[in-house]
């Protein structure tokens, strides 16, 4: 079944230290997103990437890292400069970011600092 | 820039009833639209689009249409059941030059249904 896989689902991590989710796709989808949701709000942009071995920022993309190595995997890391990282992320797919395609998504992965 | 403003949530109602979430939208040059939905604990999943002015997309009893002219996209359903309760979202992708597909989320309606 093609989709698009994240890793783990529940995450913990103490103050200061990074962390990376994972975020797979057999779609083979050019585009790929990241996402932050918290509790009543939107989806908000964090980062996404177009084609491999490029990424660009999206509208909160401080504290947070991207790699887009190979054509399926999109990593998220959340560094300790994230002032308030707790909160539901989701990965995204996309064909080829037209105006009329479909974006995917993920399960998720929630994020919890202790 | 663009945005997409959903009616405020959370709503309540009995199985059956009639169900209207209002979205209204602001973009540059002409957008398609979305309507995604969110179970518990769980990710997106796209549920109705519509790509240019007057189409209606239609998906398990759920219809909303392009209505360019009062930039809206309204989601309605004629006879919800429990398993709808969830938290729905409406999205625009206006992607034109180095858009490159992002969309743009309106806050989420919560949908309680009761039996």
């Amino acid at each position: 079944d093609g989709g698009i896989t994240q890793s783990p689902k529940y995450l913990f991590r103490k103050e200061g230290q990074n962390v990376t989710l994972s975020c797979e796709q057999n779609l083979n989808h050019d585009a790929m997103y990241w996402y932050r949701q918290d509790p009543g709000q939107g989806l908000r942009l964090i980062y996404y990437s177009q084609i491999v071995n490029d990424f660009q920022k999206g509208d909160i993309a401080e504290g947070y890292s991207v790699s887009r190595e190979k054509k399926e995997s999109f990593p998220l890391t959340v560094t300790s400069a994230q002032k308030n990282p707790t909160a539901f992320y989701l990965c995204a797919s996309m064909e080829s970011g037209t105006r009329t395609d479909t974006q995917y998504f993920g399960p998720g992965t929630r994020l919890t600092v202790l | 820039g663009n945005s997409v403003t959903q009616m405020e949530g959370p709503v309540t109602l009995s199985e059956e009833a009639f169900l209207t979430i209002n979205c209204t939208y602001t973009a540059t040059g002409y957008p398609s639209l979305f309507w995604y939905v969110q179970y518990p604990g769980e990710g997106l999943q796209l549920l109705l689009k519509a790509t240019k002015a007057d189409d209606k997309g239609s998906n398990k009893g759920f219809e909303a249409t392009y209505r360019k002219e009062t930039t809206s996209f309204h989601l309605e359903k004629g006879s919800v059941q429990v398993s709808d309760s969830a938290v729905y979202f409406c999205a625009l992708n206006s992607a034109g030059g180095t858009s490159y597909g992002k969309l743009t989320f309106g806050q989420g309606t919560i949908l309680t249904v009761h039996p």
